[in-house]
C-alpha cells in the first residue's frame, strides 16, 4: 500500500535554531502534499498545501517565513521551521494524496523547542 | 462558523453498546467524507470514507451520510476497550484539502 515516511519522528531543539522535517513519499508519486500541525488534545490544522514544482500556499495566520516549505520533487515535500521557540513545540503531521485521490499520513514529527 | 464541527466528548460507552460520533461540516460543496482514529501520539488512521448519500458498512462500523443537512456519522457496534481513541471527522473541500473536526474523544469501558 501507499507509504509516506516523515522525519524525523521526535525533535529537540533549542530556542532560535532551524529544525527540517522531511516528508516522503515512497512507493507512489504525490503532486500534492499537505503539513498539518497539532496541539495536545486538539484536531489537526492545515498549515499549507504544498504542490511539487511551485510555491506552497499557505492558511489563514501561517507564517510563511517561518514555516518554509519545499516541494522540489514529486516524492519530497520538506517543512523546515526557522528560529524555533518553544510556542511552535507541536505535533506536525504531513500527507499526501495517492493517485486515485486517497490521502495518506506519514507517522508525525514531535517537536519541542527548548 | 468551523468548518467541520463535532462534539469534542468525551464520550463514555460500556463495552458491547454501540457508539455513536456525529459530525456536521460548512462546505456544501464538499464530495467526500472519511473517519480517522487517532491514539495519543500517532498519526490519524483512515477508518471509514463515504460518498454519498445514505449508510455505508465495514465490520463494526456503519459511516451515514446526509448531504442535504450537512452531516456524517460514525456508528460503532460491540464496542471494544480497544477502540478508545479520538475519531476525527475529515472533509474534502472544494480546494481539495482535508479538513479536520476537532475530534471526539471515545472510551469504551470494560
Amino acid at each position: 500500500g501507499a507509504v509516506v515516511s516523515q522525519h524525523p519522528s521526535r525533535v529537540i531543539c533549542k530556542s532560535g535554531t532551524s529544525v527540517k522535517i522531511e516528508c516522503r513519499s515512497l512507493d507512489f508519486q504525490a503532486t500534492t502534499m499537505f503539513w498539518y500541525r497539532q496541539f495536545p488534545k486538539k484536531s489537526l490544522m492545515l498549515m499549507a498545501t504544498s504542490n511539487e514544482g511551485s510555491k506552497a500556499t499557505y492558511e489563514q495566520g501561517v507564517e510563511k517565513d517561518k514555516f518554509l516549505i519545499n516541494h522540489a520533487s514529486l516524492t519530497l515535500s520538506t517543512l523546515t521551521v526557522t528560529s524555533a521557540h518553544p510556542e511552535d513545540s507541536s505535533f506536525y503531521i504531513c500527507s499526501a494524496i495517492r493517485g486515485y485521490g486517497g490521502y495518506t499520513f506519514g507517522s508525525g514529527t514531535r517537536l519541542t523547542v527548548v | 462558523q468551523k468548518e467541520v464541527e463535532q462534539n469534542s466528548g468525551p464520550l463514555s460507552v460500556p463495552e458491547g453498546a454501540i457508539a455513536s460520533l456525529n459530525c456536521t461540516y460548512s462546505d456544501r460543496g464538499s464530495q467526500s467524507f472519511f473517519w480517522y482514529r487517532q491514539y495519543s501520539g500517532k498519526s490519524p488512521e483512515l477508518i471509514m470514507s463515504i460518498y454519498s448519500n445514505g449508510d455505508k458498512e465495514d465490520g463494526r462500523f456503519t459511516a451515514q451520510l446526509n448531504k442535504a443537512s450537512q452531516y456524517v456519522s460514525l456508528l460503532i457496534r460491540d464496542s471494544q476497550p480497544s477502540d478508545s481513541a479520538t475519531y476525527l471527522c475529515a472533509v474534502i473541500s472544494n480546494n481539495n484539502d482535508m479538513r479536520f473536526g476537532a475530534g471526539t474523544r471515545l472510551t469504551v469501558k470494560p
